[in-house]
């Protein structure tokens, strides 16, 4: 079982949709979260942080359940440019060290 | 400024071929990984530096893998007797190294290598 595991999609929303991405973790010491964007053929980028508190960025809200070991991220009023893969990525090691990270989840926002 | 760069972009070699990629952090980050991406697989960490304390190897997949970073700058990741497995992206990341909120590690745009 990998140690972060995401559905892969692809998921395929009209413009203008509401999406949600799951993650779940098995490493009960994973102390840091986040979500990554991922365009075709190019280098991860730090989407958002995700806090125990939930936290909202504009569009995407991201939430995190330690005692279940899930993260989530909602993407609203979905734009064409939102059409990338999403890695759910936990650090074990605070706020350094190597990431852990999911296989990702296609989004593909039609017009 | 200048972000994390990787050379060569490409890189196709025959099996059992040794190579060498490159790649050079963001100025004044003190921390470096490299991680490889296969085809349809997600990120796996390779090796991490930090300052000059020793590095955490534990992700390298082989012995034929082994990575240096001189005057803790610039890092050179090898792969002797290369295998077709050994195919994938080879992607570098900086970061600082600081207390206090997570330090965003930046990534470069990686290496692709292909094993023939």
């Amino acid at each position: 079982r990998k140690e972060v595991e995401q559905d892969p999609g692809p998921f395929n929303v009209p413009e203008g949709a509401t999406v949600a991405f799951n993650c779940t973790y098995s490493n009960s010491a994973s102390q840091s979260f986040f979500w990554y964007r991922q365009d075709c053929r190019k280098e991860p980028k730090l989407l958002m942080s995700v806090y125990s508190s939930g936290n909202e960025d504009g569009r995407f809200t991201a939430q995190l359940n330690r005692a279940s070991q899930y993260i989530s991220l909602l993407i609203r009023d979905s734009k064409l440019s939102d059409s990338a893969t999403y890695l759910c990525v936990v650090n074990r090691s605070g706020n350094t060290g190597k990431l852990i990270f999911g296989q990702g989840t296609t989004l593909q926002v039609k017009p | 400024g200048a972000g994390v760069s990787q050379s060569p972009s490409n890189k196709v070699t025959e099996k059992g071929k040794d190579v060498e990629l490159r790649c050079d952090p963001i100025s004044g980050h003190t921390a470096l990984y490299w991680y490889r991406q296969s085809l349809g697989q997600g990120l796996e960490f390779l090796i991490y530096f930090q300052g000059n304390s020793a590095p955490d190897k534990s992700g390298l997949p082989s012995d034929r893998f082994s990575a240096e970073r001189t005057g803790g700058s610039v890092s050179t990741l090898t792969i002797q007797r290369t295998q077709q497995e050994d195919s994938a992206v080879y992607l570098c990341a900086s970061s600082l190294v600081s207390s206090g909120d997570y330090n965003e590690q930046f990534f470069g745009p990686g290496t692709r290598l292909t094993v023939l």
